[in-house]
């Protein structure tokens, strides 16, 4: 099992859809969670930091976490075309010196 | 631009040759963090690294490939004989001494291996 499993995608909605990206880890070590937005040939871009179980919001990008669950999501609201992207889940044990481990990543596409 | 830093974003190699990618990190962050991206797969860690101190290089193969982030420059990843299946995309990413525990990345360095 890996470490970090996350719906495969693609996913392919209308624009103004909400869309739920969910991932879900295996090892209850895990304290802080990530979620990268990654645009086709860029780096990764950081969208939203969280280490505590439950909701966090920030304009049209919520992340929520349930850590009993192991599991994590990414709401976005009233998506547009430029939310085109992979999203990708990450965390990190949360000990001193730690690396992120990453998901595989969900290839989103708004359609106009 | 006081981002993450790479280079070259674009290197090709033939089978046999050396890669050497270098990354600078954000202004004030101490630690670089090395990536492979292949096609269609996601982030896989390589290597953590400290200023002249390898953190964790569990995700690095055991030949061929080494790390370095001296007192001085750049971080430099280094692939000794490329071989095909090198041809990926090698993401830097670098953290500050505290909040380590959120990474910023590079745009990226893409190794094609002909």
């Amino acid at each position: 099992q890996k470490e970090v499993e996350q719906d495969p995608g693609p996913l392919s909605v209308p624009e103004g859809a909400i869309v739920s990206l969910n991932c879900t880890y295996s090892n209850s070590a895990f304290q802080y969670f990530m979620w990268y937005r990654q645009y086709s040939r860029k780096g990764p871009e950081l969208l939203m930091y969280t280490y505590s179980s439950g909701n966090k919001e920030d304009g049209r990008f919520t992340a929520q976490v349930d850590k009993s669950s192991k599991y994590i999501s990414l709401f976005i609201r009233d998506s547009q075309p430029s939310d085109s992207a992979t999203y990708l889940c990450a965390m990190v044990h949360g000990t001193s010196y730690d690396k992120v481990i990453f998901g595989p990543g969900t290839s989103l596409s708004v359609i106009p | 631009n006081a981002g993450v830093m790479q280079n070259p974003r674009h290197l090709v190699r033939r089978r046999g040759q050396e890669a050497r990618l270098r990354c600078s990190p954000m202004k004030g962050h101490s630690h670089v963090y090395w990536y492979r991206q292949l096609p269609e797969e996601g982030l896989k860690f390589m290597v953590y690294l400290q200023k002249e101190n390898i953190i964790d290089e569990s995700g690095m193969p055991k030949e061929r490939f080494s790390a370095e982030f001296p007192k001085e420059g750049p971080s430099i990843l280094r692939i000794q004989q490329v071989v095909r299946g090198d041809s990926a995309a090698y993401f830097c990413a670098s953290s500050p001494p505290t909040g380590r525990n959120t990474i910023y990345f590079g745009e990226g360095s893409w190794l094609t291996v002909v």
